[in-house]
């Protein structure tokens, strides 16, 4: 069975800090997806990032970064320089990989992040 | 494209009503998801189709649930008799499997049962 924990459930950090969220995965499967999305105080869903596991390559889009271990079964993910606007709660997920998210999504139970000004 | 959308976006409704929530995926998508968000339980796989065809409903909750995708471009969630603790956000997702797309999010209807 699969299984993602993110075992922040809260992380209140100040404007122009970084910030790393955590998750940790488990799965039977050597192919798999990892995701990131975003839900912020609208409600909605953003996607922000995906990976399969046999890219370790470690990704940087702006402020936002990502550390993919297979040998931790992590993938964390950073913020640099936060802004207020970062406030969300964030969701680590997990597919297999016979349709990279075809297959529906194990998701965490996310990290509340507050970017206090 | 306008993206994933769901309807109504909010529903209230009395113990033992029936329920039905809407959704029409990304034009072009064959993949089609219905996920659950409550506090306790957080994002739950309901179910999810492939070519309009239900794959897993292993996540449906109970029989009082249930999905259909009668064509590409539409599916409902019904809940029947619904009950307080059915109460949630119900999002419909899709993604093309061909394309190997990840999956795109509806803005959820919130389905409140009192």
């Amino acid at each position: 069975a699969q299984k993602v924990t993110q075992a922040q459930t809260e992380i209140s950090v100040v404007e122009k800090e970084d910030v790393t969220l955590d998750c940790v995965y488990e799965t039977r499967d050597t192919t798999y997806y990892l995701f990131w999305y975003k839900q912020p105080p609208s409600g909605e869903l953003v996607f922000l990032i995906r990976r399969n596991s046999f890219d370790e390559q470690n990704e940087i889009s702006g402020r936002y970064s990502w550390n993919f271990q297979k040998s931790t079964s992590s993938f964390n993910f950073t913020i640099t320089a936060s802004q207020v606007v970062d406030s969300a709660v964030y969701f680590c997920a997990l597919s297999e990989a016979s349709g990279g998210g075809a297959d529906g999504l194990t998701f965490g139970k996310g990290t509340h992040l507050i970017i206090q000004p | 494209d306008a993206g994933v959308i769901q309807s109504p976006r909010h529903e209230v409704t009395e113990m033992g009503q029936e329920v039905t929530l809407r959704c029409k995926p990304i034009s072009g998508h064959n993949s089609l998801f219905w996920y659950r968000q409550t506090m306790m339980r957080g994002l739950e796989l309901l179910i999810y189709f492939n070519n309009n065809v239900p794959i897993d409903d292993s996540g449906m909750p109970e029989d009082r649930f249930s999905a259909k995708m009668p064509n590409a471009s539409f599916s409902t969630l019904k809940i029947q008799p619904s009950e307080p603790r059915d109460s949630a956000v119900y999002f419909c997702a899709s993604s093309s499997r061909r394309s190997n797309t990840e999956a795109f999010f509806g803005q959820g209807t919130r389905l409140t049962v009192v």
